[in-house]
This record gives structure tokens, C-alpha cells and sequence, in this order.
């Protein structure tokens, strides 16, 4: 079975500055996603980034990138420029390419920052 | 607009008492999902359903059941609920494919006394 870890209970970082999230996780397949998902204080689930391991290049989405490593089977979101609109949690979670739709979630990193 | 519902936002109850958790999308995917969202466990998933009368359990299905009579919508039932099941519960729907993405519903905060 697959798994997801971040390792980061809480992270902070000051407004307009960069914070990198951690994200590990562990597979046998060789064919699947991963995602960055925000959930501010209305809980609403936001799809942030989302990764194709086939994909060598990095995702990125304005301020948001990650950094994809296939091999150690690390995924971390660097946040640039930071916001008070980015204080949130963040979870890391993983998808099989095949068979059903099930996501794999890590345990969540709740980001704050300060002005 | 595109869209997942649940029903209701908020909910206190006691141990024992049947409860309904309504799930709708209109998006006519087939694919829809609960999780649960528990703190420093992040969000866990309970039961899918692939179509319409297919449905199948997830990682924490004990204590739940569901049904897909419908293709949009996606009861979460509770048939004696224990102070264990407190959590918050999201609904997500898709189409089934590669590059598909989920869409969730605004959670419902569930408290069980």
C-alpha cells in the first residue's frame, strides 16, 4: 500500500519570504501523481499543484513549484513570496495512474505567516 | 456551476442515532468517494463507488455504510454513530481517467456526544 508522510507538523515564515513543505512517499508503482492541496480555515479542499511522475520537469503554478525527486521519492512545495492568503494547511497526496481514483494523504502541515 | 454539495455543514448528534450524510454532484461523474479528516492523520478514505449500484470499501469503512442508487448522489450513512466517528467528512467526485482532477465538497463537521 502506498503511503504519504510530512514530516512538518507546523511551518511559519515571514510575509513576502519563501517556505519550502515537505512530502515523502512510498510506492512500488512507477506510474502516478502527486498533488499539493490547501485547505484554509473554510476547509474548502484546493487543488494547488499537481505532479505526473512520468514528467521529468517540475511543476509550477505561479508562486507555487515543487521540487520532484522520482528516485528518493520526495515531493516539496516551495511557496515564493509569501501572502496572508497562504496561511493554510497543506496536504501532500498521491494518486495511482490505474485502477480507481482513491487519494493517499499525508498527515498535513498547517503554514502560517507572519507579518 | 460546477459543483459538489454535502449536507448538512454541521452536525451534533449522540452516540446511537441514525444520520444521513447527503453527497450530490453535478459534474455527472462516476466516480465518487467520503474520506474523513482526522488532526495528525490527515484525510482517509472510507468508501467509493466506481457507478451506479457499484460501490466498495476504503482504508476505514467500519461503522458507515453508502449506497449509488443515482449516479449524482452519494449517502453517507451512519446506522449507530460513536463519539469515535467525530471528524470531518469531505465528498469528492471525477471522471475516471489519467489526468482527471477531484472536486470536493465543502466538508461536513460531524460531532457525536
Amino acid at each position: 500500500a502506498q503511503t504519504v508522510t510530512q514530516s512538518q507538523p507546523e511551518m511559519s515564515v515571514q510575509e513576502a519570504e519563501t517556505v519550502t513543505l515537505s512530502c515523502t512517499y512510498d510506492t512500488s508503482e512507477s506510474d502516478y501523481y502527486l498533488f499539493w492541496y490547501k485547505q484554509p480555515p473554510s476547509r474548502q479542499m484546493i487543488l494547488v499543484i499537481r505532479q505526473e511522475a512520468y514528467k521529468q520537469q517540475n511543476a509550477t503554478e505561479n508562486r507555487f513549484s515543487v521540487n520532484f525527486q522520482k528516485a528518493a521519492k520526495s515531493f516539496s512545495l516551495k511557496i515564493s513570496d509569501s501572502q496572508l492568503g497562504d496561511a493554510a494547511m497543506y496536504f501532500c497526496a498521491y494518486r495511482s495512474a490505474q485502477g480507481a481514483q482513491k487519494l493517499v494523504f499525508g498527515q498535513g502541515t498547517r503554514l502560517t505567516i507572519n507579518p | 456551476e460546477a459543483q459538489v454539495t454535502q449536507n448538512p455543514r454541521y452536525l451534533i448528534t449522540v452516540t446511537g442515532k441514525k444520520l444521513t450524510v447527503t453527497c450530490s454532484q453535478n459534474m455527472n461523474h462516476e466516480y465518487m468517494s467520503w474520506y474523513r479528516q482526522d488532526p495528525g492523520l490527515g484525510l482517509r478514505q472510507i468508501y467509493y463507488s466506481m457507478n451506479v449500484e457499484v460501490t466498495d470499501k476504503g482504508d476505514v469503512p467500519e461503522g458507515y455504510k453508502v449506497s449509488r442508487k443515482e449516479k449524482r448522489n452519494f449517502p453517507l450513512i451512519l446506522e449507530s454513530p460513536s463519539p469515535n466517528q467525530t471528524s470531518l467528512y469531505f465528498c469528492a467526485s471525477s471522471f475516471f481517467g489519467r489526468d482527471v482532477e477531484q472536486y470536493f465538497g465543502p466538508g461536513t463537521r460531524l460531532t457525536v456526544t
